[in-house]
This record gives C-alpha cells, sequence and structure tokens, in this order.
C-alpha cells in the first residue's frame, strides 16, 4: 500500500513570495490533515479535511495560509506571502476516519525555507 | 486548552531500557499516542493507549498511564541504535461533535550509544 506523498521536499523561497504544496492521501483516505513543525517543536494542525469539507481551521494564518481539497483527495497548501516565521516541515497525514482510533499516516514533510 | 509536556534529551547505551515521560492536561477521555521521527522523516505511529487503561504492551515497547498525575510513559526494552530518533508524545480528546484535534508534545530526542 503507497504511503502519503507529499512534493516538493525541499523549498526555498524568499519572504513575501508565494509558494504552493501537494499531498496526495492514502487511497481511501476520507480524512486529510496539513501539520506544521517548526524545527524543535512538535507538528501543530493547521487545517482537517473530512472529504472536501472543512472540519477545522482554527489554527490557520487565514490572513496568508489557504488549503483546499476540492475532489476529496488530494490536497493543496498555499502561503501568500511568504514571512521568515513560515519556515518549517509541513506535514500531511491522512486517515481512514476522523476517529481516535484511526492511525494518522504521515508523509514525509515538506521543508519551507524562507530567506 | 490541551498542553503536552516532554522532556528534551535521554541518553542510553544499547541493550539497556530506555524511559520517556510525558505529561498531559486534558481531563476528558482522550486517546493518547507514541510517535516516532527519524532524521528526514514523516511521524510513525508505534503505539496508542486510551485513557481508561493502565498499561498497553506491544513486544518491546510498554505504555503506562497514570491518570491522577496525568502522566504517560513510554518503555522501550533491549533499547537499540535504530531506536535513535525523535519521540512524540500527543493526545487527542474524544469530543462531540467531531474534530478530534492531535496535539503534540515538543519531542524527546533519543540517543542510543555503543
Amino acid at each position: 500500500e503507497a504511503g502519503v506523498a507529499q512534493s516538493p521536499r525541499y523549498k526555498i523561497i524568499e519572504k513575501r513570495q508565494s509558494v504552493a504544496f501537494w499531498c496526495n492521501p492514502i487511497s481511501g483516505h476520507a480524512t486529510l490533515y496539513w501539520y506544521q513543525q517548526i524545527l524543535g517543536q512538535g507538528p501543530k494542525l493547521l487545517i482537517q479535511f473530512q472529504n472536501n469539507g472543512v472540519v477545522d481551521d482554527s489554527q490557520l494564518p487565514k490572513d496568508r495560509f489557504s488549503a483546499e481539497r476540492l475532489k476529496g483527495v488530494d490536497s493543496t497548501l498555499k502561503i501568500q506571502p511568504a514571512k521568515l516565521e513560515d519556515s518549517a516541515v509541513y506535514l500531511c497525514a491522512s486517515s481512514a476516519t476522523p476517529s481516535g482510533r484511526d492511525t494518522q499516516y504521515f508523509g514525509p514533510g515538506t521543508r519551507l525555507t524562507v530567506l | 486548552g490541551e498542553d503536552v509536556e516532554q522532556s528534551l534529551f535521554l541518553s542510553v547505551r544499547e541493550g539497556d531500557s530506555s524511559v520517556i515521560n510525558c505529561t498531559y492536561t486534558d481531563s476528558s477521555s482522550t486517546y493518547l499516542y507514541w510517535y516516532k521521527q527519524e532524521p528526514g522523516a514523516g511521524l510513525q505511529l508505534l503505539t496508542y493507549i486510551f485513557s481508561n487503561m493502565d498499561m498497553k504492551q506491544d513486544q518491546r515497547l510498554t505504555v503506562l498511564l497514570n491518570k491522577k498525575d496525568k502522566h504517560l510513559s513510554l518503555r522501550i526494552a533491549d533499547t537499540q541504535t535504530g531506536d535513535s530518533a525523535i519521540y512524540f508524545c500527543a493526545e487527542r480528546p474524544i469530543l462531540t461533535g467531531g474534530g478530534n484535534k492531535l496535539t503534540f508534545g515538543t519531542g524527546t530526542q533519543l540517543k542510543v550509544e555503543l
């Protein structure tokens, strides 16, 4: 079974530029998550999708971050414009359902450096 | 809100047991997880326990939960060099209405020395 795929693996941009990350979850997984992991910290949930609807985006900085999952499968996360403090690893995860019993499977992440 | 705390570093010798500790604050029914993160990789779920359990064992891993003190520990028996990684504790309260957000600790860096 293929795991969660993310691209690109690394991205370096200058502040005020835009960037987009892509995630392909495990086939059949209805729930998709985007996390931000700043160096030395644990991951923090940015947004959770159930199929193509948003369940929780309370910690998403909506003035600059946006995410979509139009067909309930792949998802993109965008930052526009980027700030220095957005430097982090962006992790995508998926699970079969939102239940706590269902394992969240994580992708390898995209490491973003904002200069 | 939920808060999860862990010590930052642990160093052990190969073959010894490792014990990684975590404290959490949420008082409702909750799932508690241990994840492993190797350099450049995503997070791998090792094991989880529901808050109405005291202990769970899975091969070399033993999870102990002290509900009164809200203290969770992960014991790795016969620690190997391949166990060197960052270990994250996370909790996920069982809430009505869905959502069920995972809150992670800061992670414990485990270093296994020969």
